[in-house]
């Protein structure tokens, strides 16, 4: 079972508008990741948040995090092309492993 | 480059054989994980190894199993294929427990039929 759920399933902007995808999750965590994956490939690695934290940079992404509402945000500002990939949320349960969301898709058009 | 790699990149077998999965990690990277991945869905956890012991399971059943070596190698062996087994399989590793930042190889794109 996923742990975690991305809102929206798909998301389509154009070049340069920001995209906003969203993430719940269903029990305490340690920290949240947010990975990227491009056409059914590996995963990639964007930024981690811990528990304590409530926001994090890093470059055009901005990352929120409210335990109390379990929930987490990615916002990617002045897309580009190159972003389109989809988009995942994962969280560790306070285990030492990973659960996954069911993913974002983000399309940006050029 | 995670510096993570996997073979074969494509692979075709038939319902009830088996298949062996290669993940090769980043030197000093203690943690592998794998995972499977459906078309359209987010990667599942099936096991870890932590120092070539396992160390954690997902809702997978005993005919997937795995093995880690010293030199960074692993594998992902499934018995009597399925053709819901058909999927994405991805390793990654960690420096240390697979709760923290991974880095992914490319994938097995594994078909049964």
């Amino acid at each position: 079972s996923q742990q975690g759920e991305e809102d929206p399933q798909a998301l389509s902007i154009q070049e340069g508008e920001n995209a906003t995808m969203n993430c719940s999750y269903k029990t305490s965590i340690n920290n949240l990741q947010w990975y990227r994956q491009n056409s059914g490939r590996g995963l990639v690695h964007l930024i981690l948040i811990r528990s304590n934290e409530r926001e994090k940079h890093s470059g055009r992404l901005r990352v929120t995090l409210d335990t109390s509402k379990k929930s987490s945000s990615l916002l990617i500002t002045a897309s580009r092309a190159a972003d389109t990939a989809s988009y995942f949320c994962a969280t560790d349960a306070n285990t030492d492993k990973l659960i996954f969301g069911t993913g974002t898709r983000l399309q940006v058009f050029p | 480059e995670t510096g993570v790699t996997q073979s074969p990149t494509h692979l075709i077998k038939t319902r009830g054989q088996q298949v062996t999965l290669r993940c090769s990690s980043q030197s000093g990277h203690n943690t592998v994980s794998w995972y499977q991945q459906a078309l359209g869905q987010g990667p599942q956890f099936i096991f870890q190894y932590y120092r070539e012991e396992e160390n954690g399971r997902g809702n997978f059943p005993p005919r997937f199993s795995g093995l880690q070596f010293p030199n960074y190698s692993s594998e992902l062996n499934v018995n009597a294929l399925e053709l819901d087994d058909s999927a994405l399989y991805l390793c990654a590793s960690s420096i240390d427990r697979a709760s923290y930042e991974q880095y992914f190889g490319p994938g097995t794109r594994l078909t049964v039929t």
